[in-house]
């Protein structure tokens, strides 16, 4: 099926450990995003990539790092993974014009213990 | 003050009932969405609106730019509907990025 896939969808970590998240969609889509969501807040934009060979800050990059690997991939990496980094999180993809919806994939659910 | 702001935070109501959920934001848009979270976590796009009014099986959405706000409405509504719902907005300056809503929490009682 078409779509975004993550991996993986569960994660233990413990402090200090690196790990990285991997997303792919196969539905040519220019612009991927990741998202971090957290009890009683929003979904909170950490990195994005309006376009294959480009990346840029959201709005909470802060222990994350990012690469666009191709058109098809975007994948986070924490470097040194803190208590603060437990969360889900979700990869989205967009075609880049702002007539077009999101698809997001299934969410990894991350605890740093 | 967030930028998206919506009402109410929860909401239980009978199976069968008319649903409202608000969402009023601050800026100036492109778009406006309406996404849907299941408990299993995952997200789905509902609707996607710059002006109007759209309609989907039994959900509709409506957006009145003027006023800056937005209304999910669910008919008839039931059990399966139960999930959060998460309104979004894309300004209108800048690139695709979401800006996100704290969501409602729907439950539907059969």
């Amino acid at each position: 099926n078409a779509g975004v896939t993550q991996t993986p969808k569960f994660q233990v970590l413990k402090t200090g450990q690196s790990m990285t998240l991997q997303c792919a969609q196969d539905m040519n889509h220019n612009s991927m995003y990741w998202y971090r969501q957290d009890p009683g807040m929003g979904l909170r934009l950490i990195y994005y990539s309006a376009s294959e060979g480009t990346t840029d800050k959201g709005e909470v990059p802060n222990g994350y790092n990012v690469s666009r690997l191709n058109k098809r991939e975007f994948s986070l990496r924490l470097e040194s993974a803190a208590p603060s980094q437990t969360s889900v999180y979700f990869c989205a993809s967009s075609v880049g014009y702002r007539a077009y919806g999101y698809t997001f994939g299934s969410g990894t659910r991350l605890t740093v213990v | 003050k967030n930028e998206v702001e919506q009402s109410p935070q929860n909401l239980t109501a009978q199976e069968g009932e008319f649903i409202t959920i608000n969402c009023s934001y601050s800026v100036g848009i492109s778009a406006l969405h309406w996404l849907q979270q299941h408990p299993g976590g995952g997200i789905v796009s509902l609707f996607m609106l710059s002006s109007g009014k759209k309609k989907h099986g039994r959900l509709i959405a409506t957006i009145n730019i003027q006023e800056k706000h937005s209304s999910l409405h669910i008919t008839a509504s039931h059990p399966r509907d139960s999930a959060v719902y998460i309104c979004a907005i894309t300004s209108n300056f800048g690139n695709e990025k979401l800006t996100f809503g704290t969501g409602t929490r729907l439950t539907i009682i059969p």
